[in-house]
């Protein structure tokens, strides 16, 4: 069974950064797909933030490009997130996600809620 | 940037009814259309990939239909399990979610 599952801080003070792991079991990062990271703001905006394809080529949003860096470790079938110079409105819960395009994010971590505050 | 609307935001109805679900795009996206539910404290969940494909596993109760700038998402017969949030996603140009329709019980 595929399964994805996000960790990091729960909480980043303003202008640092935030870092978080996605470790993925039943299924090989450099196999296919793209392995994606969604977040959810309070009161329900979903924005997807940007994937770091099978190949290791990534995308990001381009609202966030100056701001984000998505990377893997394939010893450890890993891959990560780090948004820098973080502001309270990056607070949200982090999802981390396969997806492949046409046929949708159909794998889900449980997410993590990351707040930023001083 | 496409943007992305859904309607209602809120929707009430009863065990049984058929509800429908609309999503418009600000510009054409070709069918490139997902949607997704998400229940209180769960990920969200694929229900319908490119339109109309039923993801597997989902009940046929749910459908998908749409082009162009305009796509629904409809339950024929709501169950209590429904109760959730329902995102429609375009990835015809870059990635885009609608604000979601939260659906709940009369």
């Amino acid at each position: 069974e595929i399964q994805l599952q996000e960790s990091g801080p729960g909480l980043v003070k303003p202008s640092q950064s935030l870092s978080l792991t996605c470790s993925v079991t039943g299924y090989t990062i450099t196999s296919g797909y793209d392995w994606s990271w969604i977040r959810k703001f309070p009161g329900n905006k979903m924005e997807w933030m940007g994937y770091i394809r099978y190949s290791g080529s990534t995308n990001y949003n381009p609202s966030l490009k100056s701001r984000i860096s998505i990377t893997r470790d394939t010893s450890k079938n890993q891959f990560f997130l780090q948004l820098n110079s973080v502001t309270t409105e990056d607070t949200a819960t982090y999802y981390c996600v396969r997806y492949q395009v046409y046929y949708g994010f159909d794998y889900w971590g449980q997410g993590v809620m990351v707040t930023v505050s001083s | 940037d496409i943007q992305m609307t859904q309607s209602p935001s809120l929707l009430s109805a009863s065990v049984g009814d058929r509800v429908t679900l609309n999503c418009k795009a600000s510009q054409n996206i070709n069918k490139n259309l997902n949607w997704y539910q998400q229940k209180l404290g769960e990920a969200p969940k694929l229900l319908i990939y490119y339109t109309n494909n039923l993801q597997t596993g989902i009940p046929s109760r749910f459908s998908g239909s749409g082009s162009g700038t305009d796509y629904s998402l409809t339950i024929s017969s709501l169950q209590p399990e429904d109760v959730a949030t329902y995102f429609c996603f375009q990835y015809n140009s870059g990635n885009t979610f609608g604000p979601g329709t939260k659906l709940e019980l009369k």
